[in-house]
Parts: C-alpha cells; structure tokens; sequence
C-alpha cells in the first residue's frame, strides 16, 4: 500500500447522507484516482486528476465529487445522489507515465 | 477505447503444479499492461507490468507473465504454486504514455485458489 492512506477503513451512510472519503499520499504523485468495486465487476473509475486544482469524470461520476485543493490530498464524496453506494472504494496516484499504486481501501455500507 | 478480459473467474490449480492467469486485450496503438494481486479487504498490489522490450517479463513473488502482440494477450504464470498465491488478480491496460490521459483499464478479475 506504499504512501497511500484512505480512511475510515469502514465508513456507513444514512440513507439522504453525504460521506466523504479520505485519500492522501506522500508520494509527490501528480496523478490521483478513485475507483469502486463491486463483486465480479472489477474496478470502475470514478474520477481522477492529473494536476492540483482539475479533476475530470471517470465511467460512472454520477452521485459522486471530488477536489484536489492539495496535491497530496484527493477527497471523495458520496452525495445522496448516489443510490447504490456500497462498495470498496480505492484510491490511487502515479507520477507521470508510471505504475499506478493503490491505497487499502474504504469499505461504504448503507445502514 | 481500450478494453480488458479475463475469461475465468475462477481458477483451482494444485499446490506445486504450474499456474495460468488469462488476460487478453484491446487497445489503439501499442500497450502498456499490468498485473495486480488483491487480498481479502485489501488494496491492489502491483506485481509486474510490461512495457517494451523482451515479451516475458518477470514481476514479484515468482510471477511472469508473457506479452503476445499477435494474440493480443498477457496471461500470468508461475512455475510451481503456492497456497498463499490465493487472492484475486486484475489484469490492466493503457496507452503508452500519453500524458494527461493515463486512464488504466482493468478486467474483472480472475479468483486464484491454490489446493492444498
């Protein structure tokens, strides 16, 4: 899991709730992403963001933001939008043209 | 647009028999390919990636996997296996560098049981 930490590790939502998950990296990467997965789906991007201050949608944005106000830092919230938003979420960064490398993840369950 | 597949989902092998992982895919222009391993509630971990260069390309934990641009496939292997090879493995693919445009993407996956 190298530099990357996401928490809470487990995060619950209440039903019209919007949570935010913690993505942070001590890398120095200009790249970060966030991914769901779901069982037998593999993993689907949700945004990423090549550089402090843009971000562009990934396959399946919907119900979902972000920000990357710090370029160690790339938060992501679950809006109320959102109506099936229990998943693994794992974020990941890279610098420049290289491999990417994946934090331990966040668990989202709805109550 | 660049596509990833692995066509099992489940791959039983015995413990000290050689081991398979497929992964074929489709992409414009030239590949950069991967192999990740994930563990139960855990992260991906990289384990080996092709870039250019000589098809076989060895990666962590005794793994390899061969690069095959006519079959357009990078399947996973390894010699002799392990039970704690148990895990799920994605296969990936992108571009070659294009910065600014680095989307990786991956297969569904493919769950590795090693018997005992």
């Amino acid at each position: 899991d190298g530099g990357i930490t996401q928490s809470p590790k487990y995060l619950f939502r209440k039903e019209g709730q919007n949570v935010t998950l913690s993505c942070e990296q001590n890398l120095n990467h200009d790249a970060m992403y966030w991914y769901r997965q779901d069982p037998g789906q593999g993993l689907r991007l949700i945004y990423y963001s090549q550089i402090v201050n843009d971000f562009q949608k990934g396959d399946i944005a919907e119900g979902y933001s972000v920000s990357r106000e710090k370029k160690e830092s790339f938060p992501l919230t679950v809006t109320s939008a959102q109506k099936n938003p229990t998943a693994f979420y794992l974020c990941a960064s890279n610098p420049p043209g290289e491999t990417q490398y994946f934090g331990p993840g966040t668990r989202l369950l709805v109550l | 647009a660049q596509s990833v597949a692995q066509p099992e989902d489940q791959v039983n092998v015995a413990e000290g028999n050689p081991l398979t992982v497929k992964c074929t895919y489709s992409v414009s222009g030239n590949p950069y390919l991967f192999w990740y391993v994930q563990y139960p509630n855990r992260g991906l971990q990289f384990l080996l990636k092709y870039i250019t260069g000589d098809n076989l390309v060895k990666g962590s934990y005794g793994f390899e996997a061969e690069f095959n641009k006519s079959q357009t496939s990078f399947h996973l292997k390894k010699p002799s296996a392990l039970v704690s090879d148990s895990a799920l493995y994605f296969c990936a693919v992108r571009k070659r560098p294009n910065f600014g445009n680095e989307k990786l993407t991956f297969g569904t996956g493919t769950r590795l049981t090693i018997i005992p």
